[in-house]
């Protein structure tokens, strides 16, 4: 199936400071991305959906000032959790649609972030 | 998107198939039935998808009934590696909107 990359895996951080997770789809052209957050014993949430060359959507009671998603080429989301705070701390998964006849989602690996 | 209904929890010993079943009994006549599946502390993988006909691929098999209201998974022989939870999302194909991802069944794969 199709590649989607997902950077960095895991990061560490201190409260307050910003971090930046990228997604990329490596063989397919993505139109729209999606990004995900997942707290443990928990399924996905969907935070967001990001259309290429537009604003995202953000589902309801994600702050769009706290979570900066920009998705300016084709094959390329990322999102930003600024200001982070240690109630951050989550497992965050992008995934991109092939919009090529099945439209598939394909998942990233997920970026486990730690706020201290 | 129609609503799904999984077990919550399955067991299944290695080597042997591991049957899945998924209800969706308010499924629509262009809606696909999807299946996903994530391993601990990973990303969601794409397993298998199909509309009404009985879909086989590398991974699994997807038998859905004549009436569409549920579905099974077959996972032919099972191994260790197969331990996951695995989710089943009924879905418009052509939607541009995020796949919904209910509670899903943990299976577990046992030596």
């Amino acid at each position: 199936g199709a590649v989607v990359s997902q950077h960095p895996s895991r990061v560490i951080c201190k409260s307050g400071t910003s971090v930046k997770i990228e997604c990329r789809s490596l063989d397919f052209q993505a139109t729209t991305m999606f990004w995900y957050r997942q707290f443990p014993k928990q399924s996905l949430m969907l935070m967001a959906t990001s259309n290429e060359g537009s604003k995202a959507t953000y589902e309801q009671g994600v702050e769009k000032d706290k979570f900066l998603i920009n998705h300016a080429s084709l094959t390329l989301s990322t999102l930003t959790v600024t200001s982070a705070h240690p109630e951050d701390s989550s497992f965050y998964i992008c995934s991109a649609r092939d919009g090529n006849g099945k439209n598939i989602q394909y998942f990233g690996a997920g970026t486990r972030l730690s706020v201290l | 998107d129609a609503k799904t209904t999984q077990p919550p929890s399955m067991d299944c010993a290695e080597g042997r198939a591991a049957n899945l079943p998924c209800n969706h009994s308010t499924i629509s006549g262009n809606e696909y039935v999807y299946w996903y599946r994530q391993i601990h502390s990973q990303g969601p993988q794409y397993i298998i998808h199909g509309l009404k006909n009985n879909e086989t691929n590398e991974m699994a098999s997807l038998i859905i009934t004549e009436d569409r209201k549920s579905s099974t998974l077959i996972l032919p022989h099972a191994t260790l590696r197969d331990t996951a939870v695995y989710y089943c999302i009924v879905r418009v194909a052509n939607s541009g909107y995020a796949l919904n991802f209910g509670k899903g069944t943990s299976l577990l794969v046992t030596p």
